[in-house]
């Protein structure tokens, strides 16, 4: 049972580059969030689905897109990414509480 | 905007102490939840509190919520190394049609062996 798996780990990209992150979960959570998590500000939720084909915007969605074609799986995409969008990306999963969490994706836009 | 406030930032303590770190929170709750991470790793869920209740306890970790002052701590006694991660606390609200959480700003703490 491997949780919450989010693909790629690492990733460098220049201003302007478009690139998705996958995140997979397989324990057939309805609820899966996207977070971006940067020094002195903890966790800050970008957007969420409540399941299979829906999404919604959390506190930072700017710059941002999701979709949730199949329940497992919750794509965040980065159409031309910014400088500022340098974080950790976090994926994570539930059906009640708690949340599952994923061990993220680092991203460095130069 | 954050939620949850905590204090301290870091704490740094010996092996065997115990630890304890404080969540301030602005709206009212549902519940309060704590959760690790250590580095370079996803969150992983401590414990979950509820708003009708005061105090929980799970194996070395106690936690306390009072809603009057919008305020929790954590403690974790007997500290050891293992134990250094950070810590946040996370608050569920009511309404919403979702299970959102809004995130503290996070412990960061350090057991010195």
């Amino acid at each position: 049972n491997a949780g919450v798996t989010q693909t790629p780990k690492f990733r460098v990209l220049k201003t302007g580059q478009s690139m998705t992150l996958l995140c997979a979960q397989d324990m057939n959570h309805e609820y899966m969030y996207w977070y971006r998590q940067d020094p002195g500000m903890g966790l800050r939720l970008i957007h969420y689905s409540v399941g299979e084909g829906t999404t919604a915007k959390g506190e930072v969605p700017d710059g941002y897109n999701v979709s949730r074609l199949k329940k497992q799986n919750f794509l965040l995409g980065l159409e031309s990414a910014a400088p500022s969008q340098t974080s950790v990306y976090f994926c994570a999963s539930n059906n009640g509480q708690p949340q599952h969490f994923g061990d993220g994706t680092r991203l460095s836009i130069l | 905007s954050q939620q949850g406030e905590e204090d301290p930032q870091a704490l740094s303590i010996q092996e065997g102490e115990n630890a304890t770190m404080n969540c301030s929170y602005k709206t009212s709750i549902n519940n309060l939840q704590w959760y690790r991470q250590n580095s370079g790793r996803g969150l992983v869920h401590l414990i979950l509190i509820r708003s009708n209740e005061r105090e929980k306890h799970s194996g070395r970790l106690r936690v306390t919520l009072d809603t009057s002052k919008k305020s929790s701590s954590l403690l974790i006694t007997a500290s050891r190394a293992a134990d250094t991660a950070s810590y946040f606390c996370a608050t569920s609200s009511y309404g919403g049609a979702t299970n959102k959480l809004i995130f503290g700003t996070g412990t960061l703490l350090a057991v010195q062996p």
